[in-house]
């Protein structure tokens, strides 16, 4: 079936550093979506992207998706330890509109 | 206020009990979805239903059982034969359809089986 890659599992910056995560499908996607969960808390929507090469940025967030709809991106400028949670990326399984989630990228920001 | 409610949030359960987990949700979506988090696994789909009386099984739904009898209402019951079953589960609603994709999540029920 079909899967939905992260990377890096976690990444650890300095405040004010910059912060990345890929997301890669084995399968060409119709969307994909990206949501935040904060420690102990639940996963919350960010937004979803739709078409090919598709940008849209939220404050100093930036997403992206690929050309051929197989990979996506998220990118935070400047980081905050308001920041620090997991990044999960989530596309829909098969022809449907289930969402399929990556493992998430852990972003810890130091001080 | 609209939104998604699980309870308990902290769960004990001894080895070989069966135990419900509940989800209400009032946001009058059709579709109700059933995740379980392990530390570094990300979120795995147990169950998911896309109308009443109608569920289908996820990506591990061995031991795991639910029913929809109401729009608002998607427990999920943890059996004995799961054979790992402490883990953190969340439950989320959706409209149905891809256009309106966006997954909203409950709080979580934190199970711990001892």
């Amino acid at each position: 079936g079909q899967q939905v890659m992260q990377i890096p599992q976690y990444q650890h910056v300095q405040e004010g550093e910059d912060f990345t995560t890929y997301c890669n499908s084995s399968t060409t996607l119709s969307n994909i979506q990206w949501y935040k969960q904060r420690p102990g808390g639940h996963p919350v929507f960010l937004i979803q992207l739709v078409k090919s090469g598709e940008v849209k940025k939220q404050k100093r967030l930036t997403f992206q998706f690929g050309e051929a709809k197989k990979n996506s991106s998220l990118h935070i400028t400047a980081t905050q330890t308001t920041d620090v949670g997991t990044y999960f990326c989530a596309g829909p399984a098969g022809g449907s509109y289930i969402p399929t989630f990556g493992r998430g990228t852990s972003l810890i920001v130091h001080p | 206020d609209g939104g998604i409610t699980q309870s308990p949030k902290y769960l004990f359960r001894k080895e070989g009990q069966n135990v419900t987990l509940s989800c209400e949700q009032n946001l009058n979506h059709d579709a109700m979805y059933w995740y379980r988090q392990d530390p570094g696994q990300g979120l795995r789909l147990i169950y998911y239903s896309q109308i009443v009386n109608d569920f289908q099984k996820g990506d591990i739904a061995e031991g795991y059982s639910v029913s929809r009898e109401k729009k608002e209402s998607f427990p999920l019951t943890v059996t004995s034969a799961q054979k790992n079953p402490t883990a953190f589960y969340l439950c989320a609603s959706s409209k149905r359809g891809p256009s309106d994709p966006e997954a909203f999540f409950g709080q979580g029920t934190r199970l711990t089986v001892v």
